[in-house]
């Protein structure tokens, strides 16, 4: 399997512009979650889906956050407008255990500079 | 509030020397301790994981220790490799009440020096 495959790998954008990070999840799994990782706060859960339906988006950081999953294979999480401050990594994860506390596969990650 | 506390935050190590990296949860209903391995650029990859109906599980030169009393569990290296210098996370969910949310740590760089 190809594993969870996540594009860009790099973003470089201006405040202000629209940011769309994607994220195509390894099949079968029927959980994916989108985390932000940064030195202040590390990793932190934005959202997550369960069978294509958001479960938690407590971590959303706010209103310019959002995500999608039309479908078991694809994902998007985007940023309107994005702003200096969401400068980050973002991980892609899935996975496939019961009631999804089990092993999360990774992405490599979308690594967003905003100017 | 921090549920999973990792600590040190730093750790150097000498080659062939052992490596231990500790996490402290809150939430005693946590069922499932996994430890994370990043190396720079990429996601992080489970390493090694534990339920608490078990003290201790190795696998290879990584073991965890879970002490469920103290709320505890750590990560040793055996042995630590140059090629072991990555970044670990600690991290800890709960399948009943909530589903898929992994909580982690803020991390440990190790440095293995040759």
């Amino acid at each position: 399997d190809a594993g969870v495959i996540q594009s860009p790998r790099h973003e470089v954008t201006e405040m202000g512009q629209e940011v769309t990070l994607r994220c195509k999840p390894i099949s079968g799994h029927d959980y994916l979650f989108w985390y932000r990782q940064t030195m202040m706060r590390g990793l932190e859960l934005l959202i997550y889906f369960n069978n294509n339906v958001p479960i938690d988006d407590s971590g959303m950081p706010e209103d310019r956050f959002s995500a999608k999953m039309p479908n078991a294979s694809f994902s998007t999480l985007k940023i309107q407008p994005s702003e200096p401050r969401d400068s980050a990594v973002y991980f892609c994860a899935s996975s496939f255990a019961p009631n999804g506390a089990g092993e999360l596969f990774f992405g490599e990650g979308s690594r967003l500079t905003v100017l | 509030q921090q549920q999973v506390k990792q600590s040190p935050q730093s750790l150097i190590v000498q080659k062939g020397g052992i490596s231990i990296i500790n996490c402290a949860y809150e939430n005693t209903a946590f069922d499932y301790f996994p430890w994370y391995q990043q190396f720079p650029g990429k996601g992080p990859a489970l390493l090694i994981a534990i339920r608490p109906d078990v003290s201790e599980k190795k696998e290879g030169r990584f073991t965890i220790s879970f002490n469920k009393s103290a709320k505890q569990f750590s990560l040793h290296i055996m042995d630590s490799q140059p090629g072991d210098s990555a970044t670990y996370f600690c991290a800890a969910s709960n399948g009943d009440t909530n589903a898929g949310k992994s909580t982690f740590g803020d991390g440990t760089t190790l440095t293995v020096k040759p």
